[in-house]
């Protein structure tokens, strides 16, 4: 069965750089979450969207920006990166219009900020 | 808001023994309530979920977990642990009105003894 799939895996960029981190999700899935999972920490949630539209926000900075897309991809867009931005970024995504439906994670974008 | 405790940060256990990993949530209404395991640098993958109905739910890999409404426990549980359950496991709980955001407790990594 098709998963979430997000891309890149791993990604090193420099302080104050730009990054975009993709996700596709599941075929069908309407909705998409952003979660940031710092080194030993749990994961936060950053951002949601259901069917393009923002639908609930986190801790997500200013710095950083999402959006979802008419095919319902999502993406992550990072600027003015810090080193206290490296962490695994977590995408999932769920068919809010199911019934007791979840979430089904990515296997993540590892992002390292040098 | 919906908090998530996991008040044992570490645990060891003896390949065979039995294992039990403390969960309590804090919500109004029912949860949506979930298990993840994570092995280093590797994504989040789902053990097993409750949504209604039997509180006793049996996940992947052997596990299991209740659902205890008077306790808001929803406590993970192994008869027999095996050297490849070392990995740290989250707790997590969801809900329809806030759209399916999962929150984290903060984990709990299990080492197993050999």
């Amino acid at each position: 069965a098709a998963g979430v799939i997000q891309s890149p895996r791993h990604l090193i960029k420099e302080k104050r750089e730009t990054a975009t981190l993709k996700c596709y999700p599941i075929p069908r899935h309407d909705t998409v979450y952003w979660y940031q999972q710092g080194p030993g920490q749990d994961p936060q949630f950053l951002i949601s969207f259901y069917e393009k539209m923002q639908s609930d926000k986190g801790s997500i900075p200013d710095r950083f920006s999402a959006q979802q897309f008419s095919d319902y991809h999502s993406e992550l867009n990072m600027s003015s990166l810090e080193l206290g931005d490296s962490a695994l970024y977590f995408c999932a995504s769920s068919n809010r219009q199911g019934k007791n439906t979840e979430a089904f994670f990515g296997q993540g974008t590892r992002l390292t900020v040098v | 808001a919906q908090s998530v405790t996991q008040p044992d940060i570490h645990i060891t256990v003896s390949e065979g023994a039995s294992l039990e990993l403390r969960c309590n949530y804090s919500y109004g209404a029912t949860p949506y309530l979930f298990w993840y395991v994570q092995s280093p640098g590797q994504g989040l993958q789902l053990l097993l979920k409750y949504f209604s109905g039997d509180t006793l739910v049996q996940g992947i890999k052997g596990f299991e977990a209740e659902f205890k409404r008077s306790q808001s426990s929803f406590n993970l549980r192994k008869p027999s642990v095996h050297w490849s359950d070392a990995a740290e496991y989250f707790c997590a709980v969801g809900t329809m009105e806030y759209g399916n955001k999962l929150v984290f407790g903060a984990g709990t990594i299990l080492r197993v003894k050999s």
